[in-house]
């Protein structure tokens, strides 16, 4: 079945620390994959996105994704967090020609002052 | 960038009656948009794609009857919840679809409504 899995629900990292999302997908073939940020009582925002190419992306924020085709991981990575990086984030999947989008669970990200 | 609207923000209605939730591309034309259900502290769910002149595809489990999409024009697209109950209750966010140049895309998403039904 086609999915994506987001293993951790919630993070806590302090401020200035690094921090790394993991996202796995599951699928027969390469898809599109979208990080998405969601702050409470918002619409999602697009950090970044990977179709094709080189696959470190490079996204607003700060933000970067890796793209390992080995292990079906699109995982996202900042090297330093800011308070005002507290929200929910998204790891999705869009069926390559397809627009729409399968997201993973979400993982809830803390930063401690 | 372009810009999707949604309203309203947040709607609260009585059990029974029926919520019209509005979804603008404000600068581009959206053939196709789509609409999400999000349960609290979960992930977003399709419920359906609409087609700008077509009749709404519906994802598996979600009742055409109780969420009336329409898609009348190239900038609007609506989700009607009838008949609301509690169980209504949620956040719905819509996604627009920009394409141009044949093989360009992107999608945009508006900011949601918080649907609360007593």
């Amino acid at each position: 079945a086609q999915s994506v899995t987001q293993p951790d629900i919630h993070i806590t990292v302090s401020e200035g620390a690094s921090l790394e999302l993991r996202c796995n997908y599951s699928y027969g073939a390469t898809p599109y994959l979208f990080w998405y940020v969601q702050s409470p009582g918002q619409g999602l925002q697009l950090l970044l996105k990977y179709f094709s190419g080189d696959t470190l992306v490079q996204g607003i924020k700060g933000f970067e994704a890796e793209f390992k085709r080995s292990q079906s991981s699109f995982n996202l990575r900042k090297p330093s967090v800011h308070w005002s990086d507290a929200a929910e984030y998204f790891c999705a999947f869009a069926i390559q020609g397809a627009q729409k989008l399968v997201f993973g669970q979400g993982t809830r990200l803390t930063i401690n002052p | 960038g372009a810009v999707v609207s949604q309203h309203p923000s947040r709607v609260i209605c009585k059990s029974g009656t029926s919520v019209k939730i509005e979804c603008r591309s404000l600068d581009f034309q959206a053939t196709t948009m789509f609409w999400y259900r999000q349960f609290p502290k979960q992930s977003l769910m399709l419920m359906a794609t609409s087609n700008e002149g077509s009749k709404a595809t519906y994802e598996q489990g979600v009742e055409k009857d109780k969420f009336l999409i329409n898609h009348a024009s190239l900038t609007l697209s609506t989700l009607t919840v009838t008949s609301a109950h509690p169980e209504d209750s949620s956040f719905y966010i819509c996604s627009a679809s920009q394409r141009w140049g044949g093989t360009n895309e992107k999608l945009f998403f508006g900011s949601g409504t918080q649907l609360s039904v007593l």
